[in-house]
């Protein structure tokens, strides 16, 4: 399953609110994954299940969709969340992830 | 908190072997299934391979069967992947995940470098 993510970056100031979108090439039904990636770090689960958050993850991330459309959103953007997200579909094995969404500072 | 630290990347020739090792703390590591996934230098994310709690069940994907292994040594909270004749397409930061399809915790990751 080939997983696509838009934009490849997105410019967003501090405080504002990001969306992110995650299509898959077939259905997945709900099994999708968000993780957040900084730069010499491990990816980090943000949200799986398409809308679950993972522990410790604040509320400010949001993950909504079903089927191929998926959507993960920020509510208000910290100095932190700047980084590099992706999903991940793990209906099919093997499990296959996007090629990222760069969220940059404005 | 759970800790999961790879180790045993480094340069290795094309066609040559390496073992990576995940030393789990912090969690019952018997309970759950393991993954190994990896990141090429400035590129995304691929699932490489992932075990059940008792070593039984294993899978793939397709560009390291017949060439990758996956163990576990539970009594050692320690998860291993053996990676022969390898190419320069595997070139990547490897990292030890816990779960079976969607990895909560992640180690750090180790590099491995195939090159000549």
């Amino acid at each position: 399953i080939v997983m696509t993510q838009s934009p490849a970056t997105l410019s967003v100031s501090p405080g504002e609110r990001a969306t992110l979108s995650c299509r898959a090439s077939q259905s997945v039904s709900s099994n999708l994954a968000w993780y957040q990636q900084k730069p010499g770090q491990a990816p980090r689960l943000l949200i799986y299940d398409a809308s679950t958050r993972a522990t410790g993850i604040p509320a400010r991330f949001s993950g909504s969709g079903s089927g191929t459309e998926f959507t993960l959103t920020i509510s208000s953007l910290q100095s932190e969340d700047f980084a590099v997200y992706y999903c991940q579909q793990y209906n099919n094995w093997p499990p296959t992830f996007g090629q990222g969404t760069k969220v940059e500072i404005k | 908190e759970m800790q999961l630290v790879e180790s045993g990347g480094g340069l290795v020739q094309p066609g040559g072997s390496l073992r990576l090792s995940c030393a789990a703390s912090r969690f019952t590591f018997s309970s759950y299934w393991m993954s190994w996934v990896r990141q090429a230098p400035g590129k995304g994310l691929e699932w490489v391979a992932n075990i059940n709690q008792d070593g039984s069940e294993k899978y793939f994907v397709d560009s390291v069967k017949g060439r990758f292994t996956i163990s576990r040594d539970n009594a050692r909270n320690s998860l291993y992947l053996q990676m022969n004749s390898l190419r320069a397409e595997d070139t990547a930061a490897y990292y030890c995940a816990r779960g079976y399809s969607y990895g909560d915790y992640w180690g750090q990751g180790t590099l491995v470098t195939v090159s000549s």
